[in-house]
């Protein structure tokens, strides 16, 4: 059940952009994304949400693509500070109980 | 706005000790979360807390693992014994109101704990 992240580590100079994916096995509902810097909690991106709606930072970008049970996170013109462990966190339609499977993470880091 | 608090941050332990984590979550958050985080992996849910009911445990090995929320506020997970294979870090989130899908969750700093 848990997603699938690819790539599993990308190294990108300032000003590159990136794309991370999460793709799970199940129906999915939502997925929402969280950036993570070493030993610091996870902090909140967006939430994808079956049938459109999004709600996130306005310089994050990201798809869901409901057919193939898909998502995307878009970054562009990276920053150092985007550097981190992002996780993508879905949510399954066979479950009423809002429960987040979390998938492995993408090591992103930005050099200058 | 204060976030989510969790003491202590760090904890050394030797196996077959039992240990106890502490999380006082963003006031007013209904929904509180306890997640294990491996090195190297995403979190994975223990328990999830609407106000003081356990609405979701299936995952907390519940021999040895217990958490409460009295009075629907701050929470306690603990271990008893703790085991080699229980060194991680736990982490607490909330997150407001019940339709959790629709929120994000505000995450702890975490207790990184090691167990010899």
């Amino acid at each position: 059940q848990q997603p699938v992240q690819s790539p599993q580590a990308v190294i990108l100079r300032e000003g590159e952009d990136a794309v991370i994916n999460c793709s799970s096995s199940k129906a999915l509902y939502s997925v929402h994304w969280y950036r993570q810097k070493h030993g610091e909690a996870p902090v909140f991106l967006m939430i994808l949400l079956k049938g459109g709606e999004q709600k996130g930072h306005e310089k994050i970008s990201a798809s869901f693509n409901e057919k193939k049970q898909q998502s995307s996170l878009y970054l562009t013109a990276s920053q150092l500070s985007y550097s981190g462990t992002y996780f993508c966190g879905t949510g399954l339609v066979s479950s009423n109980t809002g429960k987040l499977i979390f998938g492995q993470g993408t090591t992103l880091q930005v050099k200058p | 706005e204060a976030g989510v608090v969790q003491s202590p941050r760090y904890k050394i332990i030797e196996k077959k000790q039992p240990v106890a984590f502490w999380c006082n979550p963003i006031s007013g958050h209904n929904t509180l979360y306890w997640y294990r985080q491996n090195l190297g992996q995403g979190p994975e849910l223990l328990i999830r807390y609407e106000n003081e009911e356990a609405v979701d445990d299936s995952q907390l090995p519940k021999d040895r693992f217990s958490a409460e929320r009295l009075k629907g506020v701050d929470s306690t997970l603990k271990i008893q014994p703790a085991e080699l294979g229980d060194s991680a870090v736990y982490l607490c989130a909330s997150s407001p109101g019940r339709i959790n899908i629709y929120n994000e969750q505000f995450f702890g700093p975490g207790t990184r704990l090691t167990v010899l």
